[in-house]
């Protein structure tokens, strides 16, 4: 099975300007989570998506948003970038089908520059 | 919410050597990762042991759910096992999904 991925693998915005990432979970997850990973905070969660519906949010200003296709695809946003939105953006997906373990497997994430 | 503390933070060992790393939880937990972070940034899963022992190779890790805490152990290191290692869980809830919480990393060092 194909694993996680990310695209782009590296991307360089200036401040103001708004980025999409995208995220591709394992066939047949239905769960996918996002993380920001900086040196000064350490990984911390986004949100997490679930059949189309954000389940979960973390504690991060309205300018990142995400959403979730049918085909359980992701895509997050963040608008009016600012210099310390530069980080490691991490996505995982998980099965979390009934009796399933919510083990998460990680994309090898999508580096954003803030200029 | 949780609190999820590694230690130690740094750790340099020589080539062969064992090495140990602990992870301390504040409350009970439904799953927890051990993970380890390649030069690139991609986080590799080692383990997912919520409790109990698990061996895989040179690795090995043990969670003890009552107690809090759990142990990731590398035996005969090679300089390949340079990175960093975290340690995520996610607490327990009646609410269905609750987000991995990340501790702050071990930093291994293995000097040939």
């Amino acid at each position: 099975k194909a694993g996680v991925t990310q695209t782009p693998r590296y991307l360089i915005k200036t401040r103001g300007q708004q980025v999409t990432l995208s995220c591709s979970p394992i066939s047949g997850h239905r769960s996918v989570s996002w993380y920001q990973q900086t040196p000064g905070q350490g990984l911390q969660f986004l949100f997490e998506y679930f059949s189309e519906t954000q389940r979960n949010k973390g504690n991060f200003p309205g300018r990142f948003s995400g959403r979730q296709f049918s085909n359980s695809r992701s895509e997050m946003n963040v608008s009016t970038l600012e210099l310390g939105d530069s980080a490691l953006y991490l996505c995982a997906s998980s099965w979390w089908g009934e009796g399933s373990r919510n083990e998460q497997f990680f994309g090898p994430g999508t580096r954003l520059t803030v200029l | 919410g949780i609190q999820v503390e590694q230690s130690p933070p740094d750790l340099i060992l020589q080539e062969g050597a064992n090495s140990t790393l602990r992870c301390n939880f504040s409350d009970s937990v439904n799953n927890l990762q051990w993970f380890h972070q390649n030069p690139w940034g991609q986080l590799i899963n080692l383990f997912y042991i919520p409790s109990g022992t698990k061996q895989n190779g040179r690795l090995s890790a043990t969670t003890v759910a009552t107690e809090r805490y759990s142990l990731l152990y590398i035996s005969s290191s090679q300089t390949t096992d340079s990175g960093v290692y975290f340690c995520a869980v996610e607490r327990a809830s009646n609410f269905g999904n609750e987000k991995l919480t990340f501790g702050t990393g071990t930093r291994l060092t293995i000097i040939p």
